[in-house]
């Protein structure tokens, strides 16, 4: 009964690939964000859909697209994969659209290594 | 832009005693501030929220402190146990919606 869960847990690829990594929420949320965690650890927003609409869209190169099928889901694919997206990529969620009100539940995480 | 620091040297402390870590932002005025924890390989967990007009919160062993003229929020950990250690990240958010986090300070509670 994972509450906000990811695939996969590790991606390791090749430059220039593409990938998507995958996030579902089973919490009933209305917001789902992406965040980058870089190797000083810190987090940084990428994206925030509510109910299904996108409300953040930091600046993230346009090789990085976030989907989302339904509210409980936010896939994230990026095209044309370079050595600076490797990190450890986020997927989060909270209650409604004021995030800053209420916490944000986060997955896992997907260790991302691009060679 | 705005920035956030977090004491980036680990805070090593013996069990029992308080634990003390600070947040201090510029070029920001947030509406709220959260305090998370993380452990390794995984992803933060929620502890604390306290909002610009709140001066301090309690959970447990858990106190929060915000001071909107110092740009600082301060987090306590009383009686500190070894299961306390981890990363503990502070994120700011205004009305908008969007959290800038800090980078953390990682926590050595030794027996």
């Amino acid at each position: 009964d994972t509450a906000v869960s990811q695939t996969p847990k590790y991606l390791v690829t090749q430059m220039g690939n593409d990938k998507s990594i995958k996030c579902e929420q089973n919490l009933g949320h209305d917001t789902m964000y992406w965040y980058k965690q870089d190797s000083k650890k810190f987090l940084k927003i990428m994206f925030s859909y509510n109910n299904k609409e996108l409300i953040i869209n930091e600046t993230v190169p346009n090789r990085f697209s976030p989907k989302s099928p339904d509210k409980a889901h936010l896939n994230l694919h990026i095209n044309s994969l370079e050595l600076g997206d490797s990190a450890v990529y986020f997927c989060a969620s909270s209650q409604d659209g004021t995030g800053a009100k209420n916490e944000q539940f986060f997955g896992p995480g997907t260790r991302l290594t691009v060679l | 832009s705005q920035k956030i620091e977090q004491n980036s040297e680990a805070l090593n402390i013996q069990e029992g005693k308080t634990a003390t870590l600070t947040c201090n932002y510029t070029n920001y005025s947030p509406a709220y501030l959260q305090w998370y924890r993380q452990d390794p390989g995984r992803g933060p967990v929620f502890l604390l929220l306290i909002r610009e007009n709140e001066k301090e919160k309690r959970k447990e062993r858990l106190k929060v402190t915000f001071d909107t003229t110092l740009k600082q929020s301060l987090f306590h950990i009383t009686a500190s146990q070894p299961a306390d250690s981890a990363t503990y990240l502070c994120a700011l958010a205004s009305n908008f919606n969007k959290f800038y986090f800090g980078s953390g300070t990682k926590l050595n509670v030794k027996p």
